[in-house]
This record gives C-alpha cells, structure tokens and sequence, in this order.
C-alpha cells in the first residue's frame, strides 16, 4: 500500500466552478500536509501547507485536514483556466525525518 | 538567482553510459533534496542534504546513484551505467533549514535514455 492515495483524475470544470482534490493517507504520524500545483514541464510550486487537523484559507483555495479520517482536501473556489495544472499533496512528519511523502497528483483542466 | 535552477533541462544519454544532473539551491538554504518523478506519478524521494553531508540516502534506489554536494550549496547527482528504466525527470529542492521548513522546488532536468 501506498503511503499517499490521490485520484490521479483528469479533472475538468467549466471556469467559476468549485473544485475539490483529496487525498489519503495511511502514517497517521504524517504532521505536515502540503499541496503543490505543477504546471506542464515546470517543478511543483506550494501552495498551501497546515499542521496537523484543520482549515487553513488563501485566498480562492481552502486547505482541510481530518487526521481521524487520515483525509486532506484542497478546495478551489471561482476556479480559473490559469488553475489548469497538476495538483500534487505531500505530507511529512519531521520528528522522523525530513522525507516529503507525495501523491500522484491529480491533472485539473478548467474550461473557459 | 531568485529560485532553485538545474542543469542541463534535457538530458538524452545511451543505455550504459554516465549521466551528471547539477542542482544550484537557493542561496543560504542548507537542506538540499533530490526527487525523481516518473510520467504520470507524483516525486520520488532519493536522497537529502543539510550541509555537505547526506542526512538521508534511504531513496535511491541502488548503487548506480550517488549524489555530492562538496561545499555545501551545489549538488551534483551522478548515474553510472544508465539504464531505460532511469528516464524520469530529476527535480531538485531546497530548505531553509532541514526540518519544518517548505521545499523550493526547481524545474527539473529531463533525463531520457535510449
């Protein structure tokens, strides 16, 4: 089993629509929980990072955290075409070392 | 530079031979990371830094892989006797420090081997 689970997608919306990008994961000593955002050809860009369970917002994007349920989501509100990209977590606990675990990352396509 | 660079973008190689991938961190960043990211799946780690020293090997996969960073900024990772199954791309990242800080992430070198 995979330390992270992501639904590898594709994914597309019209633009203004809500999206919502999971993952799971399986260490429940994962601490710190990132998403990142690649474009084709580029490297992972963060976007958002929380510790442990809760909500964090920037902007049009909501990370959640539910470590009970060993789940994370990112929520992009007013979705735009310039959000098409690849949407990668990853997660880490730094008490046992500095290893960033990822997902698959799920490809986004917002249709204008 | 502003962010993290690597050299060269595209690398095209032979099965057999020896490939180096260069990684430039962010300046006064001490923790440097090596990922690999296969079509489709998410980064891999390999191998991680703080200062000269590899704090964590555990990722790369077998002896064909070693990495350096010498004087504490640039890394160097080296592939002997490449093989098909090594074509991926090679992202390279960089920390502040080593624990708690976010990974800067630089575009990656291509690596292809026919």
């Amino acid at each position: 089993q995979k330390e992270v689970e992501q639904d590898p997608g594709p994914l597309s919306v019209p633009e203004g629509a809500i999206v919502s990008l999971n993952c799971t994961y399986s260490n429940s000593a994962f601490q710190y929980f990132m998403w990142y955002r690649q474009y084709s050809r580029k490297g992972p860009e963060l976007l958002m990072y929380t510790y442990s369970s809760g909500n964090k917002e920037d902007g049009r994007f909501t990370a959640q955290v539910d470590k009970s349920s060993k789940y994370i989501s990112l929520f992009i509100r007013d979705s735009q075409p310039s959000d098409s990209a690849t949407y990668l977590c990853a997660m880490t606990n730094f008490n046992t070392g500095n290893q960033f675990y990822f997902g698959t990352g799920t490809s986004l396509t917002v249709i204008p | 530079g502003a962010g993290v660079s690597q050299t060269p973008s595209n690398k095209v190689t032979e099965k057999g031979k020896y490939v180096e991938l260069r990684c430039d961190p962010i300046s006064g960043h001490t923790a440097l990371y090596w990922y690999r990211q296969s079509l489709g799946q998410g980064p891999e780690f390999l191998i991680y830094f703080q200062g000269t020293g590899a704090a964590d090997d555990s990722g790369l996969p077998n002896d064909r892989f070693f990495a350096v960073r010498p004087e504490g900024s640039v890394s160097t990772l080296k592939i002997q006797r490449t093989e098909r199954g090594d074509s991926a791309v090679y992202l390279c990242a960089s920390s502040l420090t080593l624990a708690g800080d976010t990974q800067y992430f630089g575009p990656g070198t291509r690596l292809t081997v026919l």
